[in-house]
């Protein structure tokens, strides 16, 4: 089955540094990429869709200056936590899918963002 | 509206008995998908089945089985003789067919199998 990669699968960082969190398809091309947030004990909250080479599609109430999304790739999305802070703190997944085939979606294992 | 409602948020059973979570949903398309996922601890999520809506046929896998009534929009699913290694947070998601593929999830169902 298709694979997607997340790197890194943890990470701690302070308060107001950025982080990046790369989404890697690794034997398919996804033209669309989509990162979700999930707090504890909650459910995955979409917050972008991306397609490759053009810029993403953000849902209502996800700030697009703090979360930077970058599909520059049919293989690679990445993520970008600006001046994150406490409130970050969550676990973000990326999913992929293929050209034409938007209900076939594979997700990635996860990054665990801690901000201090 | 496109909605996932997963009225159970939790579920404790004891090892070998049936469980069935229960999933309802929204959505005024005609086409639309709908999935079951599996998060356990690790959190990755992992897939179980997906569903067209002209695919009303119930399926079973192993000890898995999924009932999808478009009458009553429901696509519950039926853990039978369950084992520990089914507790994991389980989540019924949406698919709609003309969104590009966005899924818009339920809240989940904790399950808990006690041995």
């Amino acid at each position: 089955g298709a694979v997607v990669s997340q790197h890194p699968s943890w990470v701690i960082c302070k308060s107001g540094t950025s982080v990046k969190i790369e989404c890697r398809s690794l034997d398919f091309q996804a033209t669309t990429m989509f990162w979700y947030r999930q707090f504890p004990k909650q459910s995955l909250m979409l917050m972008a869709t991306s397609n490759e080479g053009s810029k993403a599609t953000y849902e209502q109430g996800v700030e697009k200056d703090k979360f930077l999304i970058n599909h520059a790739s049919l293989t690679l999305s990445t993520l970008t936590v600006t001046s994150a802070h406490p409130e970050d703190s969550s676990f973000y997944i990326c999913s992929a899918s293929q050209q034409g085939v938007s209900y076939e979606q594979y997700f990635g294992p996860g990054t665990r963002l801690t901000v201090t | 509206a496109q909605k996932v409602t997963q009225a159970q948020t939790e579920i404790s059973v004891v090892e070998k008995e049936d469980v069935t979570l229960d999933c309802v949903y929204e959505t005024r398309d005609t086409t639309y998908y709908l999935f079951w996922y599996k998060q356990p601890p690790s959190g990755e999520l992992v897939f179980l089945i997906r569903r067209n809506s002209f695919d009303e046929q119930n399926e079973i896998s192993g000890r898995y089985s999924w009932n999808f009534q478009k009458s009553t929009s429901s696509f519950n699913f039926t853990i039978t003789a369950s084992q520990v290694v089914d507790s994991a947070v389980y989540f019924c998601a949406l698919g709609p067919g003309n969104q590009g593929g966005k899924l818009i999830f339920g809240q989940g169902t904790e399950l808990s199998v006690k041995p």
